[in-house]
Formats: C-alpha cells, structure tokens, sequence
C-alpha cells in the first residue's frame, strides 16, 4: 500500500560527492515536494515541480537541484554535498485540482536521513 | 507571505488525558486550508485532520478535534484520552484554497508530543 517512496532510508556520503535522492509516486500526481526537516526549524520546502520538466524552487533551494523525467519520479540532487545538508528529506506529492475538499494535502514518502562527513 | 506557528516545541500528557496543541498562522487570504499531520518515530507523515476555511463547522475526527477561530487566526488540536501511540510530532500546516499547481503546505516548527503511561 506505499504510495510515495523514498529509495533510501538512510545515507552517509562524503563531503564534495555528488548526491542523487529518488522519489516515486504511484497515484498520479501532478505535483511533487522536496522538504528538509532540521529540529526546531520544521520542514522547509526546497523545490517542487508541477509537471514532468517543469520546476520551481522553494524556499531554500541553494546548493540543490532537481530533476523530474517523468511524472512519478522526482529526483533531488546535490551537486556537491557540504555537512550543512546533514539533514533529513521529506518527499511529497499532490493533486493539482483535487476533486474535493477531501483531497487537499500531501502524500508523504518516510524520509531519508543523510549525514555528509 | 503566510507564517504558521506553532509556540510549543514540546509538550507531554498522561495517558488517557486530553491535551491541546496550539497553532497560529498569519495570511490575507479568506479561503486556505488548515492541517495537522503527526510524525511518529517511524517517520511517516501522517495527516490528523484538515480544516476548510470556508466552514464555519470544527473538524474532528475521533478522538482529534480543532478549535478554529478564524478571526484570530488560530488553529488548535486537542487530543482526546490520548494513548501511547499517540506520541509523536505534530506539525500545523496551511494551504492556501485555489487548487492550482502550486497549492504549496507550509508547516510550523512542530510540538513534540511526549505521552506517558
């Protein structure tokens, strides 16, 4: 019954890597999130995309970039990881026009936690 | 821009007793959407119950209920007989009401929610 997954659960790269996170959606949503969770921050969005080839950035897109191919899988990269990206990603996904009022709201992937050293 | 707050970054309940969350947002929009997702140790994301602006009615939904007070832009979850599994964050979050593509959730900085036995 998982509908939004994450590739990884955890990760440890190293310093200067580059670094891919996946992210897939089985239910057909137009839209896709990429959130980091820092404790006593909450989740703040990094970039989103609402069609295949079509990004916009959040608000703390420095330092990421994304890739969306095809409509269920959403890729957040990180061209060269530094420690302050030691955190943990959150992936999402919506409909664009939900049918109802029932509808409104994300879908969550589990989270990767990564740790750069 | 929209801000939502949540005061309390942790808090803790007896178990079987009721306790209230607090949230506060800001935002010149009429219609939005109100949320409360949890997150339990396992990570998952979890949404608890979802408010329309539009309805003047409190959501609940069992033993979870809001307190709506769209004057005073408040937006509080009160857990009723609150058990065990019941321990997690729990994260406020606010929509704005168009269903466009970009119907973007900004969250709080979250409660963690301590029950004890």
């Amino acid at each position: 019954d998982v509908k939004v997954t994450q590739s990884s659960r955890y990760l440890v790269k190293r310093t200067g890597e580059k670094v891919f996170l996946e992210c897939v959606q089985d239910m057909d949503h137009e839209n896709m999130f990429w959130y980091r969770q820092d404790p006593g921050l909450g989740l703040r969005l990094i970039y989103f995309s609402y069609d295949v080839k079509m990004k916009e950035k959040g608000d703390i897109p420095e330092g990421y970039s994304v890739s969306r191919e095809k409509k269920e899988r959403f890729s957040l990269i990180l061209e060269s990881a530094s420690t302050n990206q030691t955190s943990m990603y959150l992936c999402a996904s919506s409909l664009s026009v939900p049918p109802t009022p029932l509808n409104y709201g994300y879908t969550f992937g589990s989270g990767t936690r990564l740790t750069v050293v | 821009a929209q801000t939502v707050t949540q005061s309390q970054p942790e808090m803790s309940v007896q178990e079987a007793e009721t306790v209230t969350l607090s949230c506060t947002y800001d935002t010149s929009e009429s219609n939005y959407y109100l949320f409360w997702y949890k997150q339990p140790p396992s990570r998952q994301m979890i949404l608890v119950i979802r408010q329309e602006a539009y309805k003047q009615q409190n959501a609940t939904e069992n033993r979870f209920s809001v307190n709506f007070q769209k004057a005073a832009k408040s937006f509080s979850l009160k857990i009723s007989d609150s058990q065990l599994g019941d321990t997690a964050m729990y994260f406020c979050a606010f929509m704005k009401h168009y269903g466009g593509a970009t119907n973007k959730l900004i969250f709080g900085t979250g409660t963690l929610l301590a029950v004890q036995p």
